[in-house]
């Protein structure tokens, strides 16, 4: 199976500030990757598919980058809704495998 | 609009059967794979299982092979996992989605317990 890490586990963070999570495969990938948002009690809501293309409506401060091993999601000015938990998933092979979360919380 | 609403969820003993659906509407079900993904309390999330747009092929998670089964019927826009066998590790909120993964259901809470 892939394992996907994901880099910080936590995040503390101010409204306003530039964020970066990592998310590294343990093989590669291509662009095989996905990025989610989920707060407490919800569904996670897609943001980023093919390691970088926006999902439509998502907001313009979320971007996605990288390929084969290495992927970031950016949010370029943190906003009050942004305060949730982030996942990356992987989509290249079966079992797909997500990384363990990322939470982003109020400095 | 698109809508996935999960059921079935409950309490189920160790060892003992439960069938989860998931009916869809607002997109041609019978042209796209689906999927169940779960969430144990209080953790991440894990892919569980997938089901091509015709049925003709499904992809499982090590841990669920060969205890849970993926199925759909086109006819009726609905998806099912048929869990046997359940543990109580298999203890989880499960979600479909759409193989895209741009739509998701809301959840329907699993307990295994004794």
């Amino acid at each position: 199976d892939i394992q996907m890490t994901q880099s910080p586990s936590t995040l503390s963070a101010s409204v306003g500030d530039r964020v970066t999570i990592t998310c590294r495969a343990s093989q590669t990938i291509s662009s095989w990757l996905a990025w989610y948002q989920q707060t407490p009690g919800r569904a996670p809501k897609l943001l980023i598919y093919k390691a970088s293309t926006l999902e439509r409506g998502v907001p313009s401060r979320f971007s996605g980058s990288g390929s084969g091993t290495e992927f970031t999601l950016t949010i370029s000015s943190l906003q009050p809704d942004d305060f949730a938990t982030y996942y990356c998933q992987q989509y290249s092979s079966y079992p797909w495998t997500f990384g363990q979360g990322t939470k982003v919380d109020v400095k | 609009q698109v809508q996935l609403v999960e059921s079935g969820g409950g309490v189920v003993q160790p060892g003992r059967s439960l069938r989860l659906s998931c009916v869809v509407s607002g997109f041609t079900f019978s042209d796209y794979g689906m999927q169940w993904v779960r969430q144990a309390p209080g953790e991440g999330l894990e892919w569980v299982a997938l089901i091509s747009y015709d049925g003709t092929k499904s992809y499982y998670k090590d841990s669920v092979k060969g205890r849970f089964i993926i199925s759909r019927d086109n006819s009726k826009n609905t998806l099912y996992l048929q869990m046997n066998s359940p543990r109580a590790e298999d203890t989880a909120v499960y979600y479909c989605a759409k193989e895209e993964n741009d739509h998701w259901g809301q959840g329907t809470l699993v307990t295994v317990t004794s």
